[in-house]
């Protein structure tokens, strides 16, 4: 099983600030056939389901605001809230989708300070 | 707007059974990878199985082999987890989403299963 390990487990960040969340892949996520990393990264809020916010590693959904960006190839990758936002307060998780099982990261919850 | 919408959760004993479902609307399931995902009360998302391939294609997690059966019916447009021999430890939000191009989505808003005599 790929084991993927997030960092920090949580972080407070003023109005404003910036939010930096990563994620490390026990292997790599490169897929050869699409060329891409199988990496996606979702927001959780209490009582939701996950909500999408980038795939192959870098690209955001559609409606996602842009201060959400990400970056990473390999095993190393980052999610980045560039300016945090009140409605940003969540629990952000990563996700491979390299091979079964699709294992997540344990979460990251961000709060404002 | 491409909807889905679980169904058949609720409270079983151990040991028990129960079938869980996912019908899509404005969307053709065979067209799409179908997976289950589950998130026990205050922990993280863990994913669960998935159907490629109209049905062909099937994948478990360990937890869940031998116990727990995705199937796909393309006639209802509908895809199920049956889950039988159930745990304390199956006791979870369970939602369904769809697969394709990278993107998981859209997810269905969850339904709950307890495990619990």
């Amino acid at each position: 099983d790929i084991v993927m390990t997030q960092s920090p487990d949580s972080l407070a960040v003023s109005l404003g600030g910036r939010a930096t969340i990563n994620c490390k892949s026990g292997q790599s996520l490169l897929s050869r056939s699409d060329n891409s990393d199988c990496l996606t990264w979702y927001q959780q809020k209490p009582g939701q389901p996950p909500k999408l916010l980038i795939y192959w590693a870098s690209i955001r959904d559609s409606g996602v605001p842009d201060r959400f960006s990400a970056s990473g190839s390999g095993t190393d990758f980052t999610l980045t809230i560039s300016s945090v936002q009140a409605e940003d307060v969540a629990v952000y998780y990563c996700q491979q989708y390299y091979s079964p099982p699709y294992t997540f990261g344990q979460g990251t919850k961000v709060e404002i300070k | 707007e491409v909807q889905l919408v679980e169904s058949g959760g609720g409270l079983v004993q151990p040991g028990g059974s129960l079938r869980l479902s996912c019908p899509a609307s404005k969307l053709s399931l065979s067209a799409y990878c179908m997976h289950w995902f589950r998130q026990a009360p205050g922990k993280g998302l863990v994913w669960v199985s998935n159907i490629c391939r109209g049905g062909a294609v099937t994948h478990y997690a360990d937890s869940v082999k031998g116990r727990f059966t995705i199937s796909i019916d393309n006639a209802r447009n509908t895809f199920y987890l049956e889950m039988n021999g159930l745990k304390a430890e199956d006791t979870a939000f369970y939602y369904c989403a769809t697969y394709g191009s990278g993107k998981f989505g859209p997810w269905g808003q969850g339904t709950s299963v307890t495990v619990s005599s």
